[in-house]
C-alpha cells in the first residue's frame, strides 16, 4: 500500500494568483497522477508525472496553466496558475504501485480543496 | 473518444443486494477497476478485473465481459456505511493511468 499526504488541505485564493499543491508519498513510485474533481462529479485526470521526464497532460490541460514538478520518486507538485473561479475544485494526487497486468490499484491523497474568489 | 456509462443514482434497502453496471468505449482496454468514495473522502480501491469473469472480495464482487465492453459491481448484504459514490474506471494501456466514469451515487434505506 501507499500513504499519501497533500498540502495544503484547503485554500481560498484570489483570482489571478497561483497556488502550488504538494504531494508526498511514503514509498518510491514511478508514476504519480493529478486529478481534479468538482463536488459531486467524477475525477478528471489532469496529467501524469514521471520522475525524470516532462509530465504528460490530458486533453484540455496545458503545462502553462498546470505546471508540474517531479523532483524525486516520492514527491510531486501541481501549480494552478493565474486562477479563475472556474478552477475551484478538489485536486487529488494518486499513485499506482506497479502490479503488472493483474493488478491496478491506485492510492489517493486526501485532496486539496481550492476555492477561487 | 472515451466514454464510461454508469447509472447516476441507485437506491437499495439495507441487507439487500445491488448491482451497479458500467459500459465503456475506450481506445484501449487492459482492465476495469471499481472505486468507492464517501462524501469528503478520497476514492478507495475495491476491485480490478483484467479477464472475463467474476472476482469476489468479501461482500463485494466485480464482473467483466470484455466482448460486451461491460462490467458490474455487486454489493451484497448492504450496510448503511455502503452509502457512497462508486466509480468504474478503465485502464487503457500498460501504464497505471485510469479513466473514471461519472460515478453512481448509492443510497441505502433502513
Amino acid at each position: 500500500s501507499a500513504v499519501i499526504s497533500q498540502k495544503p488541505s484547503r485554500d481560498i485564493c484570489q483570482r489571478g494568483t497561483s497556488l502550488t499543491i504538494q504531494c508526498q508519498v511514503d514509498s518510491q513510485v514511478t508514476m504519480m497522477f493529478w486529478y481534479r474533481q468538482q463536488p459531486g462529479q467524477s475525477l478528471t485526470l489532469i496529467a501524469t508525472a514521471n520522475q525524470g521526464s516532462e509530465a504528460t497532460y490530458e486533453s484540455g490541460f496545458v503545462i502553462d496553466k498546470f505546471p508540474i514538478s517531479r523532483p524525486n520518486l516520492t514527491f510531486s507538485t501541481l501549480t494552478v496558475s493565474n486562477m479563475s473561479p472556474e478552477d475551484s475544485s478538489i485536486y487529488l494526487c494518486s499513485v499506482g504501485l506497479a502490479g503488472g497486468l493483474t493488478s491496478n490499484e491506485q492510492f489517493f491523497g486526501p485532496g486539496t480543496r481550492l476555492t477561487v474568489l | 473518444g472515451q466514454s464510461l456509462e454508469q447509472p447516476s443514482e441507485v437506491t437499495a434497502v439495507e441487507g439487500a443486494i445491488v448491482q451497479i453496471n458500467c459500459t465503456y468505449q475506450t481506445s484501449g482496454f487492459y482492465g476495469l477497476s471499481w472505486y468507492q468514495q464517501h462524501d469528503g473522502g478520497a476514492p478507495t480501491f475495491l476491485s480490478y478485473n483484467a479477464l472475463d469473469g467474476l472476482e469476489e472480495t468479501g461482500r463485494f464482487s466485480s464482473f467483466l465481459s470484455r466482448s460486451d465492453s461491460y462490467g458490474y459491481l455487486l454489493l451484497q448484504e448492504l450496510q448503511m456505511k455502503d452509502s457512497a459514490s462508486y466509480f468504474c474506471a478503465v485502464r487503457e494501456d500498460r501504464d497505471d493511468k485510469i479513466i473514471f466514469g461519472k460515478g453512481t451515487r448509492l443510497h441505502i434505506l433502513p
